[in-house]
């Protein structure tokens, strides 16, 4: 079974409007981490930022924030004011403890900003 | 900033060549990993490594092999480099615990093409 899903092969949005990335995922463990990740076109792999099980506050970093929803094992991430940069493959993942620092990913979403 | 750096961007070997991909990182991390990413399959770990001279399999460790003589570098080596070894390969490194989950920093990519 898969552990964590990305739903959304591909999106289109618009510049300047607000965008959200789905993942959900399948742990069993109390205590675990999640993490996305942006790729351009480049090829390098950027960490965008973090959330641990036991954060009480959803992360944010700059435009981007996770939508942390515990109970409904979902981490979707939000980019506020979408920028043509943007564009790019995004990935989450998820480490447990005892994943021997391992982390499992998901399929990715690529995201396209039309100017 | 964390610095990861990989020897090359882009190879181009002959089937049969042994071939070395090298990774450097300068944030003194303990744990070291190698990926490779092809369209439709996302990232899957080759090996990783969580100590100078240790190893681990990750999931698709058949045809590659790898070194870790000191902590900062972690080579992967392709015995007789195959068509079916063609992609991208990402290096990473991440500290042993921390306050970010053991997130992990990636290099450029390599992307390797076997004729």
């Amino acid at each position: 079974a898969q552990k964590i899903t990305q739903t959304q092969p591909g999106m289109f949005v618009q510049e300047k409007e607000a965008v959200t990335l789905d993942c959900t995922y399948d742990t069993s463990d109390q205590s675990y981490g999640l993490f996305w990740y942006k790729q351009p076109s480049s090829g390098e792999m950027i960490f965008l930022i973090y959330q641990g099980s036991y954060d009480e506050q959803n992360a944010t970093e700059g435009r981007y924030s996770l939508n942390f929803q515990k109970a409904r094992k979902s981490a979707n991430l939000v980019i506020s004011a979408s920028q043509l940069g943007d564009s790019a493959m995004y990935f989450c993942a998820m480490r447990e403890p005892d994943s021997n620092y391992q982390l499992i990913w998901g399929a990715g979403t690529k995201l396209i900003i039309k100017p | 900033d964390v610095k990861v750096t990989q020897s090359s961007r882009y190879l181009v070997k002959r089937t049969g060549e042994k071939v070395f991909l090298e990774c450097v990182q300068d944030m003194d991390h303990e744990n070291m990993f190698w990926y490779r990413q092809d369209p439709g399959l996302g990232l899957r770990l080759i090996y990783f490594s969580y100590d100078v001279k240790m190893k681990e399999k990750g999931d698709i460790p058949e045809g590659y092999s790898v070194s870790r003589e000191k902590k900062e570098r972690f080579s992967l080596i392709l015995e007789s480099a195959s068509t079916n070894q063609t992609s991208m390969y990402l290096c990473a490194s991440s500290p042993s615990g921390g306050p970010v989950g053991d997130t992990q920093y990636f290099g450029p990519g390599t992307r390797l093409t076997v004729l």
